[in-house]
């Protein structure tokens, strides 16, 4: 019954490599979104999808790239991976689009180490 | 450029104690506000939300306030517990179609 799951929890591997992370959500959701929460706490939101179009894209490196193939899920690929890319990214996902800015409901997270 | 803080970083108390935990914005043109809490190692829990036409709300031991014109919010924890102990996250849904997260305020209760 979990309502935002990710994949993998954890994902250790060398610089360079390319890299990808899952995410679902079962709640019937319109918008989901991906976080960066760096070594410092710090969350920040990276991409935003609604009804699987992309709404926001923060100032990100475009070797991220988000894909959603519907609109229960949203992937997110890393190229060539570096030691800043470091960090726990969350998936969240929420009902409705800005205009009705509802109750984001958010993943356990995936803990990337780049080494 | 939105910009959310939040007072204090760390804040250890006493099983039992009330406590205010603070939030402040940069641009009271907001849509709503929440507040999260994050356990380590796990993904945040939405806690309360607070739309921008509402001065607060409350679930169990946890009120939240809203002060728009200030750019200010609170979370009050009466009775605190030790299973309270966690980072409490505010974060602010503007104009700019996302949402802003202060850094938190990491809470322990000691028992």
């Amino acid at each position: 019954d979990t309502a935002v799951s990710q994949t993998p929890k954890y994902l250790v591997t060398q610089m360079g490599n390319d890299k990808s992370i899952k995410c679902e959500q079962n709640l019937g959701h319109d918008t989901m979104y991906w976080y960066k929460q760096d070594s410092k706490k710090f969350l920040k939101i990276m991409f935003s999808y609604n009804n699987k179009e992309l709404i926001i894209n923060e100032t990100v490196p475009n070797r991220f790239s988000p894909k959603s193939p519907d609109k229960a899920h949203l992937n997110l690929h890393i190229n060539s991976l570096e030691l800043g890319d470091s960090a726990v990214y969350f998936c969240a996902s929420s009902q409705g689009g800005s205009e009705r800015a509802e109750t984001q409901y958010f993943g356990p997270g995936t803990r990337l180490l780049v080494l | 450029k939105q910009e959310v803080t939040q007072i204090p970083a760390a804040l250890s108390v006493p099983e039992g104690e009330n406590l205010v935990l603070n939030c402040s914005f940069t641009d009271s043109a907001i849509y709503n506000l929440q507040w999260f809490r994050q356990d380590p190692g796990k993904g945040l829990t939405s806690l309360l939300l607070i739309q921008s036409s509402q001065r607060e709300q409350t679930s169990g031991r946890l009120n939240a306030s809203l002060d728009k014109s200030s750019g200010r919010s609170t979370l009050y924890i009466a009775a605190s517990q030790p299973g309270d102990s966690a980072t409490y996250l505010c974060a602010v849904w503007s104009g700019s179609e996302k949402l802003v997260f202060g850094k938190g305020t990491k809470l322990t209760v000691n028992p």
